[in-house]
């Protein structure tokens, strides 16, 4: 089965250092989504884009976040600097973007902040 | 605008007990409706959706009807497994783009 995957699945880091996150969308699919998850927001939309293009960022802070599809098999989400209240799990997810269609999820990646 | 409310959590079962966990939504229009499941250290994964009113989606033995007169779309299975243990969310599409708006999830542990 084709997967979305990211990279890394783990990391920890000191604050104030840059982080980036790697997602390898399901080829084919259009539409790509960035998701962080704590346990006390839940499920957060940071961004998403559709052919490469960004369509909504609201959801993301955008004086140390940023998000990018350099080409139609990779999204990059960076943080710099990174900050203690970033800690969470963030997760990829692709779609075809068509009516009815989910969206497939990588595994996501572990980020500490410390 | 529009809104998806999940019952909060946490559920705890025994195996074998049936399983409820409700859904609630507000959207213009017809959106089409999901069921998601989260495993220990997963990203989520589709279990079911439907796309119009009075669908019934099923898989692995859950099913979710969806429930227009209603605006719900609850979450069932008759009998649970150790291995349903995992959190469940309920999202609608309500065309903006893919977009999904999310529930905030309900976990759910089976015993044994």
């Amino acid at each position: 089965d084709a997967r979305v995957t990211q990279t890394p699945r783990h990391k920890v880091t000191e604050m104030g250092q840059e982080v980036t996150m790697r997602c390898q969308p399901i080829l084919g699919h259009n539409t790509v989504f960035w998701y962080r998850q704590t346990m006390m927001q839940g499920l957060e939309l940071l961004a998403y884009f559709r052919n490469r293009a960004p369509l909504d960022d609201s959801g993301m802070p955008k004086d140390r976040f940023s998000a990018e599809m350099p080409d139609a098999t990779l999204a990059t989400l960076k943080i710099q600097p990174s900050e203690p209240r970033d800690s969470a799990v963030y997760f990829c997810a692709s779609g075809l973007g068509q009516p009815n269609q989910p969206q497939h999820f990588g595994d996501g990646t572990r980020l500490s902040i410390l | 605008g529009n809104s998806v409310t999940q019952m909060e959590g946490p559920v705890t079962l025994s195996e074998e007990a049936f399983l409820t966990i409700n859904c609630t939504y507000t959207a213009t229009g017809y959106p089409s409706l999901f069921w998601y499941v989260q495993y220990p250290g997963e990203g989520l994964q589709l279990l079911l959706k439907a796309t119009k009113a009075d669908d019934k989606g099923s898989n692995k033995g859950f099913e979710a009807t969806y429930r227009k007169e209603t605006t719900s779309f609850h979450l069932e299975k008759g009998s649970v497994q150790v291995s349903d243990s995992a959190v469940y969310f309920c999202a609608l599409d309500a065309g903006n783009n893919r977009k999904l708006i999310w529930g905030l999830g309900t976990s759910l542990a089976v015993n044994p």
